[in-house]
């Protein structure tokens, strides 16, 4: 495996279910991020991640929890979704966070439908 | 008013022909002004970015930032049904390595 990727890469779950998303990335970064990609909105931040360390919550509800084992690895677990949260989900790495720009690099994203 | 405004097409063009995408933003602490591409059913792949105001070229593409106006473009020269893909700018102000995306533009190139 290669770059950045996510399992599954789609997903249809019911509102009173639970399910969680993978990403893991090969490229040796120490930053990972979630984004959520909705129809003809920009990419919004959810969270970031840097040496496994939270660093920033975009004020994302509390039904979307992440978890980053290590540097290699990032899960975002989902319960109880709105059929508003169905959107594209991307995961990105980057080598690590400063003040200056680090490049991002996306996985391909998993397709999420709550019905 | 939007931190980052996009057309979000679609625009269709000919093959062979020359495309104009553009954004506008408001924040003047902007610092980095990226390109992204991404085809359907992947994720978005760094295009171009770019530091100051001024042209910057890779191939076909060129990236052109006018900080006094706020405006950011790209230029697809002699376009190919390959570069048929939703195109995102983004920048960068410093802080946890945070963009602010726009919404994409959709670009179909026929043959």
């Amino acid at each position: 495996e290669t770059g950045v990727t996510q399992t599954p890469r789609h997903l249809v779950m019911g509102m009173t279910n639970k399910k969680s998303l993978k990403c893991e990335q090969h490229l040796g970064h120490n930053a990972m991020y979630w984004y959520k990609q909705s129809a003809k909105k920009p990419l919004e931040l959810m969270f970031v991640y840097n040496f496994k360390e939270q660093t920033e919550n975009n004020s994302v509800p509390s039904r979307f929890s992440p978890e980053c084992p290590n540097s290699s690895h990032l899960f975002l677990h989902l319960h109880t979704l709105q059929p508003e949260d169905s959107a594209l989900y991307l995961c990105a790495s980057s080598q690590e966070i400063t003040g200056s720009y680090n490049e991002q690099f996306f996985g391909p994203g998993t397709r999420l439908t709550v019905l | 008013q939007k931190e980052v405004e996009q057309d979000p097409g679609p625009l269709s063009v000919p093959e062979g022909a020359i495309v104009s995408l553009n954004c506008t933003y408001s924040n003047s602490a902007f610092q980095y002004f990226m390109w992204y591409r991404q085809y359907s059913r992947k994720g978005p792949e760094l295009l171009m970015y770019t530091y100051s105001s001024g042209n910057k070229e890779d191939g076909r593409f060129t990236a052109q930032v006018d900080k006094s106006s706020k405006y950011i473009s790209l230029f697809i020269r002699d376009s190919q049904p390959s570069d048929s893909a939703t195109y995102l700018c983004a920048f960068f102000s410093g802080g946890y390595n945070k963009l602010i995306f726009g919404a994409g533009t959709r670009l179909a190139v026929h043959p």
